[in-house]
């Protein structure tokens, strides 16, 4: 299968600024998603991005997309206790199915 | 409405027994997915449903059989459990926008 990576661990001080990237490998992806999955629980859609954009803004989430070298990035702007997690980025493949990454864990320290 | 429902939450098997994990949506979605999460290794999709009648191997489909019993359920089963089979099952819907709705897991220990 195509490989979706990122780095595993990220910590940040509470009110800076996340920055969880993501590189994948197939160019034919037409969508391309970030899920947010909290302790014990399932993943939950944070926000997505057609593949011809290059960015989009959502609240305190910025995505950006470079397609050239295939790297998808999520920002988000002063990040909050809450938002310790696992973050997955997903490419869709085919017509039925998303590949995941392995994951970030973000920690943020208060 | 409840979205995506799983069972057990827990469970503990010994090497070589079997077991099904049941999944139900009350979301009216054509797609249903299984997908078995392991640490650092993200989420591999295990079998996958597109539509009732209807089943396709995934990445990891080794060692599962699965099951589209109508259109709300989707039942993944293990007919005989091995260790390495330890993981974090999740099911999930699919809409017509591509979003995926997850169920909470079923946490799996085989020992």
């Amino acid at each position: 299968g195509e490989d979706v990576e990122q780095s595993l661990f990220l910590s940040v001080r509470e009110g800076d600024s996340s920055v969880i990237n993501c590189t994948y490998t197939d160019s034919s992806s037409t969508y391309l998603y970030w899920y947010k999955q909290e302790p014990g629980a399932g993943l939950q859609l944070l926000t997505y991005i057609f593949s011809n954009m290059d960015m989009k803004q959502d609240q305190r989430l910025t995505v950006l997309l470079n397609k050239k070298d295939k790297h998808l990035s999520l920002r988000i702007a002063d990040t909050q206790t809450g938002d310790s997690a696992i973050y997955f980025c997903a490419e869709k493949m085919g017509a039925n199915n998303l590949f995941f990454g392995t994951g970030t864990r973000l920690t943020v320290i208060p | 409405n409840a979205g995506v429902t799983q069972t057990p939450k827990f469970q503990v098997l010994k090497t070589g027994q079997s077991m099904t994990l049941q999944c139900a949506q009350d979301m009216n979605h054509n797609s249903m997915y299984w997908y078995r999460q392991d640490p650092g290794m993200g989420l591999r999709l295990i079998y996958y449903s597109a539509s009732e009648g209807t089943t396709d191997k995934g990445e990891v489909p080794n060692g599962y059989n699965v099951s589209r019993l109508n259109k709300r359920e989707f039942s993944l089963r293990l007919e005989s459990a091995a260790p390495s089979q330890t993981s974090v099952y999740f099911c999930a819907t699919r809409d017509s926008s591509y979003e995926q709705y997850f169920g909470p897991g079923t946490r799996l220990t085989v020992t």
